[in-house]
């Protein structure tokens, strides 16, 4: 695998299921991040983990729950989701430090809240 | 605070050319380009950094206006395969996060 790998691809689910979402980088990086893309809207940032610590959390409700073992895997656990958090969830990863901050994206997951 | 893009969308015919524009409110370290295929990842093109460098890849290239916080995405003579929607993302110092705009619809037809 190389990259940046997401699972699944696609997932639905009702609003009381539990379910989670999976994020690794073969790329060494040692950032990564969760963004929400819905339809006619920017990419919105949700989370982001440097180093394995969680720097930043855009007011995102507490129904979502990142996690993040080691620098290159990353975890989106969903609970009691509500229809309006259906959207393409994306995973990146970049290498913070240098002058700049490329983000390799994966495919991301096509999320269903029924 | 998201920059702005403009057009929201863009149709070309086949070796036509196209600009796409990318304004922020706020001073700019760096403006990045990407390129969203349908029901794909978004794809890294470049990144720009403050000082009005301006950066090329094959018939793709781009400009940065440090004065104006604008960044501007050149897509000369386009092929099929550019179509797809278009994000620029900024960040304030090398070390922020991105803030991605809402992107452009661009669409190449034969």
């Amino acid at each position: 695998e190389t990259g940046v790998t997401q699972t699944p691809r696609h997932l639905v689910m009702g609003m009381t299921n539990k379910k989670s979402l999976k994020c690794e980088q073969h790329l060494g990086h040692n950032a990564m991040y969760w963004y929400k893309q819905s339809a006619k809207k920017p990419l919105e940032l949700m989370f982001v983990y440097n180093f394995k610590e969680q720097t930043e959390n855009n007011s995102v409700p507490s129904r979502f729950s990142p996690e993040c073992p080691n620098s290159s895997h990353l975890f989106l656990h969903l609970h009691t989701l509500q229809p309006e958090d259906s959207a393409l969830y994306l995973c990146a990863s970049s290498q913070v430090g240098f002058s700049y901050n490329e983000q390799f994206f994966g495919p991301g997951t096509r999320l269903t809240v029924l | 605070q998201q920059p702005v893009q403009s057009p929201q969308a863009v149709i070309l015919r086949e070796g036509e050319d196209a600009v796409i524009n990318c304004s922020s409110s706020k001073a700019l370290y760096s403006v990045h380009w990407y390129r969203q295929k349908h029901g794909e990842a978004p794809i890294f093109l470049m990144i720009l950094l403050k000082g009005g460098e301006q950066k090329g890849h094959d018939k793709i290239s781009a400009s940065f206006n440090e004065k104006k916080q604008q960044s501007s995405l050149y897509l000369t003579a386009s092929q099929l395969s550019y179509s797809g929607t278009y994000f620029c993302g900024t960040s304030s110092s090398g070390y922020s996060t991105l803030t991605f705009g809402k992107g452009t619809m661009l669409l190449v037809s034969p």
